[in-house]
């Protein structure tokens, strides 16, 4: 079974960082490229990036609201991705999911919630 | 960036009737579409990818269908357990965008 597990969310003030993890079990961890989405409280879903597996070069993409501040990466030998969150904003407040593979998102964590507020 | 355009922003409909929810994109994806259904407090779940291929596991009653710039998330028989928020999402390439979302409730 599919497992992604989300942690390292909590409060944070604005300017400061935070690592997200996710935690994957139940399949070939290195195959997959690795997602990340986020959704602000009550607002519609946001891609983040993703990081392409290691035979697709192990690159990166970002969305333009978070290029340059945050940064994915992977360990295939601990099946964990990360989401490294620098000069955090207000805005960066919402819910982020992981998810297994980059365009056809089958599998999500439950999610962690990141709240940036003074 | 390619913008996801939703219609409408919400709806309400009976048990029974044929709903039907629109996407445009801002250029052409040919058939990089995808749907998915989020019901309250729940994960996003895929419904369709490719336009119109089911997910493994979803009901018939949900249909999709469209290229190019004009899609459709069709629910034959709209059902209770179908009241959510459904957005598309364009993976034609990053960066990958989703629309606002069409909020779906019961008469």
């Amino acid at each position: 079974e599919v497992q992604l597990v989300e942690s390292g969310g909590g409060l944070v003030q604005p300017g400061r960082s935070l690592r997200l993890s996710c935690t994957a079990s139940g399949f070939n961890f290195g195959g997959y490229a690795m997602s990340w989405v986020r959704q602000a409280p009550g607002k519609g879903l946001e891609w983040v990036g993703f990081i392409r597996n290691k035979a697709s070069g192990g690159t990166t993409e970002y969305a333009a609201s978070v290029k340059g501040r945050f940064t994915i990466s992977r360990d295939d030998s601990k099946s964990i991705a990360y989401l490294q969150m620098n000069s955090l904003k207000t805005e960066d407040t919402a819910v982020y999911y992981c998810i297994r593979e980059r365009w056809q998102m089958v599998y999500w964590g439950q999610g962690t919630l990141v709240t940036v507020s003074s | 960036d390619i913008q996801m355009t939703q219609s409408p922003s919400s709806l309400s409909a009976s048990v029974g009737d044929r709903v039907t929810i629109t996407c445009r994109a801002s250029q052409a994806i040919s058939n990089y579409l995808a749907w998915y259904q989020q019901k309250p407090g729940k994960v996003p779940k895929l419904l369709i990818y490719a336009a119109s291929t089911l997910q493994s596991g979803v009901p018939s009653r949900f249909s999709g269908s469209g290229s190019g710039t004009d899609f459709t998330l069709t629910i034959s028989s709209l059902q209770p357990e179908d009241v959510a928020t459904y957005y598309c999402q364009n993976y034609n390439s990053a960066p990958i965008t989703f629309g606002q979302g069409t909020r779906l409730a019961i008469k």
